[in-house]
């Protein structure tokens, strides 16, 4: 199955600041997907994107499938976006997304 | 429409005591994945099932089991509880495809002692 490789592992923001977090693929993906996982444990989805780029609020991501990668930009950061963000993807004849191991964010006051 | 529901969302079981875990997807999703999340070894896919059939499995052993119902909502099993087996588990539902994303319910914490 496909690798998929996010990074920055960590990252640690102060209230207000932007930041930019990237999922890499080791083959072509569908699907595509990002989520933010809140403290109780649920998947939250962000986006569905499995190309071009879309925009939700604060949020935006852009996926550009041929050179197989994807970018969450989030803005302005809140304390509330603390959490950890996941991107996942099929790829081929699989409909089972395989997932990065996340970024883990936190956002201070 | 209404999310994914799991169901409980708590448990503490015994080791070697078996448990059942219940997942209703969204309305006319008919594609049930499940996912087991630990610190160390991050979400690892468990197994999917479409139209009552088991079509993808993961690399886990027979102790986990499912099953799917002709309404789609899926249970899964784990037989024999290990210490190991505490973990956060997650259910996935998505239409035919994949095409939509997969869409997570709030997840079933287990911990076995």
């Amino acid at each position: 199955g496909i690798q998929v490789e996010q990074s920055p592992p960590d990252l640690i923001l102060q209230e207000g600041a932007n930041s930019t977090l990237r999922c890499n693929f080791s083959d072509s993906v569908n699907n595509l997907q990002w989520f933010h996982q809140n403290p109780w444990g649920q998947l939250i989805n962000l986006f569905y994107i499995p190309s071009g780029t879309k925009q939700n609020g604060r949020l935006s991501a852009t996926t550009v499938a041929t050179e197989r990668y994807s970018l969450l930009y989030i803005s302005s950061s809140q304390t509330t976006d603390s959490g950890v963000y996941f991107c996942a993807g099929t790829s081929g004849g699989s409909y089972i997304p395989t997932f990065g191991r996340g970024t883990s964010l936190i956002v201070h006051p | 429409k209404a999310g994914v529901t799991q169901t409980p969302r708590y448990l503490i079981k015994t080791r070697g005591q078996q448990v059942t875990l219940s997942c209703s997807p969204i309305s006319g999703h008919r594609s049930v994945s499940w996912y087991q999340q630990t610190p160390g070894q991050g979400l690892q896919f468990l197994f999917e099932y479409f139209s009552e059939t088991q079509r993808n499995k993961g690399n886990f052993p027979g102790r986990f089991s499912g099953r799917q119902f002709s309404n789609s909502r899926s249970e899964m099993n784990v037989s024999t509880l290990e210490l190991g087996d505490s973990a956060l588990y997650l259910c996935a539902s998505s239409e035919a495809g994949g095409v939509g994303g997969a869409f997570f319910g709030q997840g079933t914490r287990l911990t076995v002692v």
